[in-house]
């Protein structure tokens, strides 16, 4: 079935650093990322749709110039949070597909320090 | 704006019970509902898809039933066992390919 493959899992980095986190689908062509982050005990929230080869489509209230997502081929997607403080320590869930079903990477936890 | 609710938040309960979650979202117009589970820290395992125009699903000891109309899924799970023990999120397909997911339902199992 799809793979979908994250990483790194974790990361830990200093306030005001950028962190790069990875997404790429394995054995499938995803035009299509989808980028959510989940806060101790709550729901997924999507914060972005990541397009081939185009901008990225933001949610509401999610900032573009923090949260910079590029997807320059069809198997990788990237999300780069930048300039990090502590409130941006979360969990970060990439996902690819579509009306017949969705796959999840495994997640990366980002502590900022 | 669509909202997905799921109850119970949370879920305690001795092995070999039948278990039912329910999902309720307010907008009908939904392309499909899915029905993961997280292991805490872990990412998503995706259980059950019912497209918009299927009633019901099943897998092994799971039964995902989808009532559009009256905005309601449930999924229901058979003889439950301690590995069942995880969160289970609910979510709708949105327009674009956009997922909403429910708060989840927290659900150990207990020997």
């Amino acid at each position: 079935g799809a793979v979908v493959s994250q990483h790194p899992s974790r990361v830990i980095c200093k306030s005001g650093t950028s962190v790069k986190i990875e997404c790429r689908s394995l054995d499938f062509q995803a035009t299509t990322m989808f980028w959510y982050r989940q806060f101790p005990k709550q729901s997924l929230m999507l914060m972005a749709t990541s397009n081939e080869g185009s901008k990225a489509t933001y949610e509401q209230g999610v900032e573009k110039d923090k949260f910079l997502i590029n997807h320059a081929s069809l198997t990788l997607s990237t999300l780069t949070v930048t300039s990090a403080h502590p409130e941006d320590s979360s969990f970060y869930i990439c996902s690819a597909g579509g009306s017949y079903g969705y796959t999840f990477g495994s997640g990366t936890r980002l502590t900022v320090v | 704006k669509q909202e997905v609710t799921q109850i119970p938040a949370a879920l305690s309960v001795p092995e070999g019970e039948n278990l039912v979650l329910n999902c309720s979202f307010t907008d009908s117009a939904i392309y499909n509902l899915q029905w993961f589970r997280q292991d805490p820290g872990k990412g998503l395992t995706s259980l059950l898809l019912i497209q918009s125009s299927q009633r019901e699903q099943t897998s092994g000891r799971l039964n995902a039933s989808l009532d559009k109309s009256s905005g309601r899924s449930t999924l229901y799970i058979a003889a439950s066992q301690p590995g069942d023990s995880a969160t289970y999120l609910c979510a709708v397909g949105a327009g674009y390919n956009k997922l909403i997911f429910g708060a989840g339902t927290r659900l150990a199992v207990h020997p």
